[in-house]
């Protein structure tokens, strides 16, 4: 069983700051992928970034990158830049087998 | 990448009625899910579409009300039955790609009501 947790039920930032969002993680699995996905008030679910629990490099996809520490067991989301447009519901998760568990969230409001 | 549809978008329903949502996605995909995100709420499985088989669903999770059907790659139906208030969600469907990890695609989610 996987279980996934998000403590900051909601972040604040000021518009071209960075911020960090949260996320650990309990997984019993050998081998498991932790991902970040971001959902605006529209409802739809965009992926933002993905990260192998045997990849050494943390994974960066443009403004986001994810702070992965094995041995804390974490996998925090850095955003660099805040936008206007980041402002939404973040859900931390990890896949085991294909099957996503999802945190409970952190809702980001950017600041202008 | 994969492109993925859903019908209806929204829906209000009656208490006691059923509604079946369709995913359509525009390529062949190995495994689709289907998810439901109560209202302030995160994501939770419901199930995995099997082609050709049986759905897999989760603890909590029964065939008898949400009956899913996945005639082929493309293609499944999440059927949610008997339908009461505590069913107000949205439902997403998602699919597992062949990429080079497990990223997974969601569709746009159907948003229901139940009076």
């Amino acid at each position: 069983a996987q279980k996934i947790t998000q403590t900051q039920p909601g972040m604040f930032v000021q518009e071209k700051e960075a911020v960090t969002l949260d996320c650990t993680y309990d997984t019993s699995d050998q081998s498991y992928g932790l991902f970040w996905y971001k959902q605006p008030s529209s409802g739809e679910m965009i992926f933002l970034i993905y990260q192998g629990s045997y990849d050494e490099q943390n994974a960066t996809e443009g403004r986001y990158s994810l702070n992965f520490q094995k041995a804390r067991k974490s996998a925090n989301l850095v955003i660099s830049a805040s936008q206007l447009g980041d402002s939404a519901m973040y859900f931390c998760g990890s896949t085991s087998y294909g099957k996503l568990t999802f945190g409970q969230g952190t809702i980001l409001t950017v600041h202008p | 990448s994969a492109v993925i549809s859903q019908k209806p978008s929204r829906d209000i329903c009656q208490r006691g009625t059923s509604l079946t949502i369709q995913c359509q996605v525009d390529s062949q995909v190995t495994m689709m899910f289907w998810y439901r995100q109560q209202p302030g709420q995160s994501l939770t499985l419901i199930a995995t579409a099997n082609q050709g088989s049986e759905a897999t669903y989760e603890s909590g999770f029964v065939i008898d009300k949400f009956p899913i059907s996945r005639p082929n790659l493309t293609f499944s139906t999440l059927t949610v039955s008997n339908m009461s208030p505590e069913d107000s969600s949205i439902y997403l469907c998602s699919v597992l790609t062949s990429g080079r990890y497990d990223e997974q695609f969601f569709g746009p989610g159907t948003r229901l009501t139940v009076l």
